[in-house]
C-alpha cells in the first residue's frame, strides 16, 4: 500500500541541525512533487518546502529560507529535510506529503524539538 | 496570522448541515484552486477536497466544496459524530511563491 515513513526527529539544541528522511513505497516515487508540512503542538499546519518530482525546483516558507533545504534521491525513493541553524519556534511535527491535485498522502510524521 | 482566514470553530447536530468558509486574497484563492483537509483527534491530516470541489475516491459525498472569488467554502451535509475533527483550507500563494493553509477551524458534533 501507498506508505510515507518518517524519521530522524529529536529534541536538538537551538543552533544545531537535523536532518529528516521519508521513506515511500507502493507507488512511484520519482513521478510525484513532494512537501514537508509541520504542525507545532497545539497548532495549526503550516506548509514548509515543496521539491518537484524530478528536483528542478524547489520553494520554501519564508521562516525557513536559508535555513532548511528539501532534497531528494528517487534511486532509493527518499525525500530529506536538512534542517540548519534550529530555532525554539521549528518545534513542531513534521509530515512528508505526496503531491497530486492537492496533498493526497501524508506520513504519521517525526517530531523535532529544539530546546536547550 | 494565517494567509487564509478561517473561523476558528463551527458546530452542529447529528443531521445538519455545516459551512466552513475560508477567505484570501487575489494571490491565492483568487488565482488557485483550493484544497480541504480533515484532521481527526491525534491523527494525521487527509485530503477532503481537491481543485476547489473534487472529492478523492472514498470520501462520501456528504462533503462538497465551492469557490467564488477570493473565498471557499467547505459543506457537510448530514452531519455525523465521526465529523468532529479540524478542517483546514489551503491553496498556492503567487505573490510568496508556496503553499499557504488556514489557521483551522475546529468542528464540534453537539
Amino acid at each position: 500500500q501507498v506508505q510515507l515513513v518518517e524519521s530522524g526527529g529529536g529534541v536538538v539544541q537551538p543552533g544545531r541541525s537535523l536532518r529528516l528522511s521519508c521513506a515511500a513505497s507502493g507507488f512511484t516515487f520519482s513521478d510525484y512533487g513532494m512537501h514537508w508540512v509541520r504542525q507545532a503542538p497545539g497548532k495549526g499546519l503550516e506548509w514548509v518546502a515543496v521539491i518537484w518530482w524530478d528536483g528542478s525546483k524547489e520553494y520554501y516558507t519564508d521562516s525557513v529560507k536559508g535555513r532548511f533545504a528539501i532534497s531528494r534521491d528517487n534511486s532509493k525513493h527518499t525525500l530529506y529535510l536538512q534542517m540548519n541553524s534550529l530555532r525554539a519556534e521549528d518545534t513542531a511535527l513534521y509530515y512528508c506529503v505526496r503531491d497530486t491535485f492537492g496533498m493526497d498522502v501524508w506520513g504519521q510524521g517525526t517530531t523535532v524539538t529544539v530546546s536547550s | 496570522q494565517s494567509v487564509l482566514t478561517q473561523p476558528p470553530s463551527a458546530s452542529g447536530t447529528p443531521g445538519q448541515r455545516v459551512a466552513i468558509s475560508c477567505s484570501g486574497s487575489s494571490s491565492n484563492i483568487g488565482s488557485n484552486t483550493v484544497n480541504w483537509y480533515q484532521q481527526l483527534p491525534g491523527t494525521a491530516p487527509k485530503l477532503l477536497i481537491h481543485s476547489n470541489n473534487q472529492r478523492p475516491s472514498g470520501v462520501p459525498d456528504r462533503f462538497s466544496g465551492s469557490k467564488s472569488g477570493t473565498s471557499a467554502s467547505l459543506a457537510i451535509s448530514g452531519l455525523q459524530s465521526e465529523d468532529e475533527a479540524d478542517y483546514y483550507c489551503a491553496a498556492w500563494d503567487d505573490s510568496l511563491n508556496g503553499w499557504v493553509f488556514g489557521g483551522g477551524t475546529k468542528l464540534t458534533v453537539l
